[in-house]
């Protein structure tokens, strides 16, 4: 079965600091990774999506995510952080064989300091 | 609208009762997605309705939650004999691609107390 792990409950980063936020899957063959943000009282916004190709792959609002396959990792950053990022971002890993829904991990809250 | 469209945007209701939430996917999207928010918990996948086919409902926590989707369309989630532990957020996807997993849509969740 497919899993999630994202080990930060919270974080919290100053703004224009850089961001890194933990993803860690399982899955047995290559698998779809996504990452989704969450704004309070807002459903959730796709940031960025992994397929194929490029392990490093570009989102919205200047997100990137590297897929490591050795590390089973997905991490998401962010050279700069804005306090309007501040939000809740979801992981999420999905079937390339065709079972047809996301699994997503628990979340990681973002907290952006003055 | 463009999005997906849920309602209510929040109910609150008696432990025992019966309640409804309705989703409204995008329009031409074949599938439909219902998942559960809870504090902490993530989202936890609930039942996908894909065209015409039968739903998978292998993530419905009980006999008590069902769903339905009409005319490969509008979806209700239906949850009898509310418990407490059923306060959560709901949220419905729809997405465009049939087979593998692409991207989802997400409307803003009907949030759901029951007292």
């Amino acid at each position: 079965a497919q899993s999630v792990t994202q080990p930060d409950i919270h974080i919290t980063v100053s703004e224009g600091a850089s961001l890194e936020l933990r993803c860690n899957y399982s899955y047995g063959a290559t698998p779809y990774l996504f990452w989704y943000v969450q704004s309070p009282g807002q459903g959730l916004q796709l940031l960025l999506k992994y397929f194929s190709g490029d392990t490093l792959v570009q989102g919205i609002k200047g997100f990137e995510a590297e897929f490591k396959r050795s590390q089973s990792s997905f991490n998401l950053r962010k050279p700069s952080v804005h306090w309007s990022d501040a939000a809740e971002y979801f992981c999420a890993v999905g079937s390339s064989t065709g079972y047809s829904t996301l699994t997503f991990g628990k979340g990681t809250m973002l907290l952006v300091s003055p | 609208g463009a999005g997906v469209s849920q309602s209510p945007s929040n109910k609150v209701t008696e432990k025992g009762k019966d309640v409804e939430l309705r989703c409204d996917p995008i329009s031409g999207h074949t599938a439909l997605y219902w998942y559960r928010q809870s504090l902490g918990q993530g989202l936890e996948f609930l039942i996908y309705f894909q065209g015409n086919s039968a739903p998978d409902k292998s993530g419905l926590p009980s006999d008590r939650f069902s769903a339905e989707r009409t005319g490969g369309s509008v979806s209700t989630l239906t949850i009898q004999r509310t418990q407490q532990e059923d306060s959560a957020v709901y949220l419905c996807a729809s997405s465009p691609r049939q087979g593998h997993t692409g991207e989802l849509f997400f409307g803003e969740g009907s949030r759901l107390t029951v007292l």
